[in-house]
């Protein structure tokens, strides 16, 4: 079956623009991850839905960070006014649920953004 | 411990070496310990997910230890061949906050035929 698919696979984007980032996890998946990798350093939790919920906000890097899932499904993350800072490969993850034995996390291919 | 730590960051090994990573992380409000495997320009591919002490899991000859208590987990892999050469990272979850996992920074290995 399809797995967690992201888009756009890179993005390279001015200082101040806006970009938008799109997961769409696994059909049936409940639970949806957003991570970052920042050049040399390990994955960092930005934020995680259970449906349509956002019951923690707390690793958004800024107020600039926003996130969004409708319908259960599909997630964006948008980041304004972005700054170099903010490049990074973005990752997201599904899993059927979040507070379970197996929650397996499934990955996507991630998005490589670029603020130049 | 107040964070996920792995240890060491990198191994390099030649083919047939047996090799073993350690990752701590904080033993109070444990839930869950998850392994995984992240290749080179692909995704993270889940290796074990563990949540009792004492928990020994296996997948080929690829092994993980939990001690819950001390709150460390053991990587281990028998025989290493090149396709093991990948980053390993292993995250915790809390059951205050069982949504968000916590990685630590990886132990990247190295295998050389």
């Amino acid at each position: 079956g399809a797995g967690v698919s992201q888009s756009p696979s890179n993005k390279v984007t001015e200082k101040g623009k806006d970009v938008e980032l799109r997961c769409d996890p696994i059909s049936g998946h409940t639970a949806l991850y957003w991570y970052r990798q920042s050049l040399g350093q390990g994955l960092e939790f930005l934020i995680y839905f259970q449906g349509n919920s956002a019951p923690d906000k707390s690793g958004l890097p800024s107020d600039r960070f926003s996130a969004e899932r409708t319908g259960g499904s599909v997630s964006t993350l948008t980041i304004q006014r972005t700054q170099q800072e903010d490049s990074a490969v973005y990752l997201c993850a599904s899993s059927l649920v979040v507070a379970a034995f197996n929650n397996e996390q499934f990955f996507g291919p991630g998005t490589r953004l670029t603020v130049l | 411990i107040l964070n996920v730590e792995q240890s060491p960051q990198s191994l390099h090994v030649q083919e047939g070496d047996s090799t073993n990573f350690t990752c701590s992380f904080p033993s109070s409000n444990f839930y869950a310990l998850h392994w995984y495997r992240w290749e080179t320009a692909k995704s993270p591919e889940a290796l074990f997910v563990m949540t009792l002490n004492g928990d020994e899991k296996k997948k080929g000859r690829i092994s993980a230890t939990l001690n819950t208590k001390e709150g460390y987990s053991y990587l281990y892999i028998k025989g290493s061949q090149p396709e093991d050469s990948a980053t390993y990272l292993c995250a915790s979850q809390t059951n205050t906050n069982a949504g968000k996992s916590t990685f630590g920074d990886g132990t990247t290995l190295t295998v050389k035929p």
